[in-house]
């Protein structure tokens, strides 16, 4: 079976400063990895996603993640906070042979200015 | 440029009441998705299909039922809503539906059941 762990519901941050936004996974095969972000009264969108090939994806509005398989991680970051980065964010996972895609409980990000 | 469209956006029902949720989506999708959204506890799918005319059951269906009579539309019916089926629902739909494409999602319907 698969699952996700985000840890931390509620993470601030200045603006201008680092966001880092943690997610693990459990799979019994390689993933696929995902990253969605909420906007308050939206749907969820597709800000990244890891399927193979190079182990760190860039997403849209600056932000990245990172496949590393040894720590069953796929943490988003981005260098610098905007305040329109104010959201919830999802990390989700698939596995290759399960028509089922696995979301996370969410982190909402704060943005301080 | 509609993409997903649920409707109706806010519903506030009372216990035992009926309803049906509608969602609609214009790019010719073959899978449609349920979920529903709680606090602390993410997105759980709820019903999926596969197809037009298929319909099966995913995470957390008891309460829930769906139909897919049309390619592009997939319904969402409570029959006899209780208060645990206060949410946010948000349908979603994919293209062929293979687990590394990503999920088109709609605006969400906030439901409260009193």
């Amino acid at each position: 079976a698969q699952s996700v762990t985000q840890l931390g519901s509620h993470v601030s941050v200045s603006e201008g400063a680092l966001v880092l936004l943690r997610c693990n996974y459990s799979s019994s095969v390689p993933p696929y990895l995902f990253w969605y972000v909420q906007y308050p009264n939206q749907g969820l969108q597709l800000l990244l996603k890891y399927t193979t090939g190079a182990t760190l994806v860039k997403g849209i509005n600056g932000f990245e993640a990172e496949f590393k398989k040894s720590e069953t991680s796929f943490h988003l970051t981005k260098p610098s906070a905007h305040m329109s980065d104010a959201a919830e964010y999802f990390c989700a996972v698939s596995d290759p042979g399960y028509q089922k895609v696995t979301f996370g409980t969410g982190t909402k990000l704060q943005v301080i200015p | 440029n509609a993409g997903v469209t649920q409707t109706p956006k806010f519903r506030v029902l009372k216990t035992g009441q009926s309803m049906t949720l509608l969602c609609a989506q214009d790019m010719n999708h073959e899978y449609m998705y349920w979920y529903r959204q709680d606090p602390g506890m993410g997105l759980r799918l709820i019903h999926y299909s596969v197809g037009e005319g298929t319909t099966a059951k995913g995470e957390v269906p008891d309460g829930y039922n769906v139909s897919r009579l049309k390619k592009q539309n997939f319904l969402l019916g409570l029959e006899s809503a209780a208060p645990s089926q206060t949410s946010v629902y948000f349908c979603a739909s994919s293209y062929t539906g293979h687990p590394n494409e990503k999920l088109f999602f709609g605006s969400g319907t906030q439901l409260s059941v009193l």
